[in-house]
């Protein structure tokens, strides 16, 4: 059963566009989200998180925005620049107990010149 | 400072076999974290250590094994290797408590099972 769901393997988008990556989960008592940037022969990087209190989270270049009774997260990125191209991954989990993430499967972004 | 530091980077095994994953946190960090990723999912929690005793453990069988040592390093066991069980193994540290508690991940160890 997947908790944490990215529908979206990948997406290209073109150099100073907005990237929208979205992220949706079904488990009701997460309440902690963070997204990930994981390039190739390294491990994922911390890159931004919010609380279910909030709806919205940024930090610089990067939002990311929470739909709570969607159940749905999407990070935005403006604007995009190609050192952005990876595989960013969602995690939830619950509050005090950061350790334990459940991750989606990724989306791989491309920027493109 | 260094990071998370795991070893070895790579490691080919055959069915059947024993393995034993090492990590280092990041100094300052007292809780570590084990996941596998298999190609093309995301990561998966298999452990977490803290001040040496296990702290939560995800939904892998018996034959996954982990244990902290007083320096605050760790290693994974997993015994009797299954095709299944190829994977990268990547650890994380982190300082518990923290009200900004986020994970810090190593560059993990590719693990191919023959």
């Amino acid at each position: 059963d997947q908790q944490v769901k990215q529908n979206s393997p990948s997406l290209s988008v073109q150099e100073g566009r907005i990237s929208i990556l979205n992220c949706d989960y079904t488990n009701s008592m997460f309440d902690y989200f963070l997204w990930y940037k994981k390039y190739p022969a390294e491990g994922p990087t911390f890159l931004i998180s919010i609380s279910s209190i909030k709806d919205k989270n940024e930090d610089g270049r990067f939002t990311v925005f929470l739909n709570k009774s969607a159940k749905h997260l999407s990070l935005h990125i403006v604007p995009s620049q190609p050192g952005d191209s990876a595989v960013y991954f969602c995690a939830a989990t619950l509050t005090g107990t950061a350790s334990k993430l459940t991750f989606g499967t990724g989306t791989r972004l491309q920027v493109t010149l | 400072d260094a990071g998370v530091t795991q070893s070895p980077t790579h490691l080919i095994k055959t069915r059947g076999q024993h393995v034993t994953l090492r990590c280092s946190p990041i100094s300052g960090h007292k809780s570590v974290s084990w996941y596998q990723q298999v190609l093309g999912q995301g990561p998966q929690f298999i452990f977490q250590y803290y001040e040496k005793e296990e702290r939560g453990r995800g939904n892998f069988p018996d034959r996954f094994s982990a244990r902290q040592f007083p320096n605050y390093s760790s290693e994974l066991n997993v015994n009797a290797l299954l095709l299944g069980d190829s994977a990268l193994y990547l650890c994380a540290s982190s300082k518990p408590r923290d009200i900004d508690e986020k994970l810090f991940f190593g560059s993990g160890t590719q693990l191919s099972v023959l």
